[in-house]
């Protein structure tokens, strides 16, 4: 149980393009879901808290206008990329919280910008 | 603000040979710990975690971990590590509810043959 995927695992796109990464928990309701982002060797950085049916909560120095967050469902939460730069290009990954307040992982969307 | 440390970037370890991997804290309320590993190319997956009671907390894998509110740390540990065991090791820290989780920088452990 407790399974979050993330759809696409790695995207390719040209720099000023969109992108969008979904997050979903598979068999669980996740009120709250988390974005975070990783570099290279580097530890994960959350980006922002998305709560389902209200605006998501971002930790400071995330732009929230470059980086919009959906949380549409119980099981759906969307990351969109705006005008995306090589500055951008980034291991992104997302989580949802059970009850119990443990988060599960999902497993990373690789964004390359070129 | 609330920190993470983990001490050591690299620990190497022979296979068989028993595993300490370090993680000092500072959070203003009670914290809820976690340990997570995460493999080349796999996502992070949950070893164990501590939100309150028995200081002493058994995970999968045959991992453990003490919480030591004195020392404000969280070490985790393995008796006999397998070779399997190498991937890249993160501890992480929480207050529950809707806080995300702040995370050390993480230790790359090598299992020597």
């Amino acid at each position: 149980g407790a399974v979050v995927s993330q759809h696409p695992s790695w995207v390719i796109c040209k720099s000023g393009t969109s992108v969008k990464i979904e997050c979903r928990s598979l068999d669980f309701q996740a009120t709250t879901m988390f974005w975070y982002r990783q570099f290279p060797k580097q530890s994960l950085m959350l980006m922002a808290t998305s709560n389902e049916g209200s605006k998501a909560t971002y930790e400071q120095g995330v732009e929230k206008d470059k980086f919009l967050i959906n949380h549409a469902s119980l099981t759906l939460s969307t990351l969109t990329v705006t005008s995306a730069h090589p500055e951008d290009s980034s291991f992104y990954i997302c989580s949802a919280r059970i009850p119990t307040d443990t988060q599960y992982f999902g497993p990373g969307t690789r964004l390359t910008v070129l | 603000a609330q920190s993470v440390t983990q001490p050591d970037i690299h620990i190497t370890v022979s296979e068989g040979a028993s595993l300490e991997l370090r993680c000092n804290y500072s959070y203003g309320a009670t914290p809820y710990l976690f340990w997570y590993v995460q493999s080349p190319g796999q996502g992070l997956q949950l070893l164990l975690k501590y939100f309150s009671g028995d200081t002493l907390v058994q995970g999968i894998k045959g991992f453990e971990a003490e919480f030591k509110r004195s020392q404000s740390s969280f070490n985790l540990r393995k008796p006999s590590v397998h070779w399997s065991d190498a991937a890249e090791y993160f501890c992480a820290v929480g207050g529950g509810g809707a806080d995300g989780l702040t995370f050390g920088k993480g230790t790359h452990l090598i299992i020597q043959p």
